[in-house]
């Protein structure tokens, strides 16, 4: 699986959009995205995942870079519940590829008032 | 839906005890997984199944235990506990190839003393 690189912390304000990066220089062509959060002492919350084409839903925007080299995982307006620590995530989509989910370190994303 | 459940949410073991974590869902996933997140730390695979009957060992094994008889269950046995074990534990469960968007539990934190 491609290794992940994301800053260990950002602050954003309150009301703002929150930009959070992940290198993965060496991710494979079938190789996808996901973003996964974390907010203090609970379960982490899946949020989106991409291939190659920027996703949108309910929660967030995820933007893939052409050559897919790297990606953002964008909150267009965060509120203080969006404190986490977000996990990027970079996975061949298999039948067992559960199995071996790796999280990192994550960023720790401070929203401030 | 319950989604992704887990007993007991804190527990206190002395070294040398033993016991059980459960994990149940309500989503009709095939595949389960235990993750143990030590304190500032991201979280670590310990065993996994793909369906009823079927298990296998993740990253970090040594030390428990799992069965799965239904669908529905995929419960953790730990032995002989050691302080080394303390920890918080997540159950998750997906889709499959649908998703690697696991659903994750509140988890259990657990002290060994």
């Amino acid at each position: 699986d491609a290794k992940t690189t994301q800053p260990p912390s950002m602050d954003c304000a309150e009301g703002r959009a929150a930009n959070l990066p992940c290198n993965h220089s060496t991710i494979s062509g079938n190789e996808y995205v996901y973003w996964y959060r974390q907010i203090h002492s609970q379960g982490p919350q899946y949020i989106i995942h991409g291939l190659k084409n920027n996703e949108t839903n309910e929660m967030a925007s995820l933007i893939i870079t052409e050559d897919r080299k790297s990606s953002t995982l964008i909150l267009p307006h965060a509120t203080l519940r969006d404190t986490a620590v977000y996990y990027c995530i970079v996975r061949v989509a298999r039948e067992t590829s559960g199995s071996r989910l790796t999280f990192g370190e994550g960023t720790q994303l401070t929203v401030n008032p | 839906n319950a989604g992704v459940t887990q007993t007991p949410k804190f527990r206190i073991l002395k070294i040398g005890q033993s016991m059980t974590l459960q994990c149940a869902q309500d989503m009709n996933h095939n595949y389960m997984y235990w993750y143990r997140q030590d304190p500032g730390m991201g979280l670590k695979l310990i065993y996994y199944s793909v369906g009823a009957g079927i298990t296998d060992k993740g990253e970090v094994p040594n030390g428990y235990n799992v069965s799965r008889s239904t669908t529905e269950d995929f419960p953790l046995r730990l032995e002989l506990a050691a302080p080394s074990q303390t920890s918080v534990y997540f159950c998750a469960s997906s889709a499959g190839l649908a998703g690697l968007s696991l659903f994750f539990g509140p988890g259990t934190r657990l002290t060994v003393l």
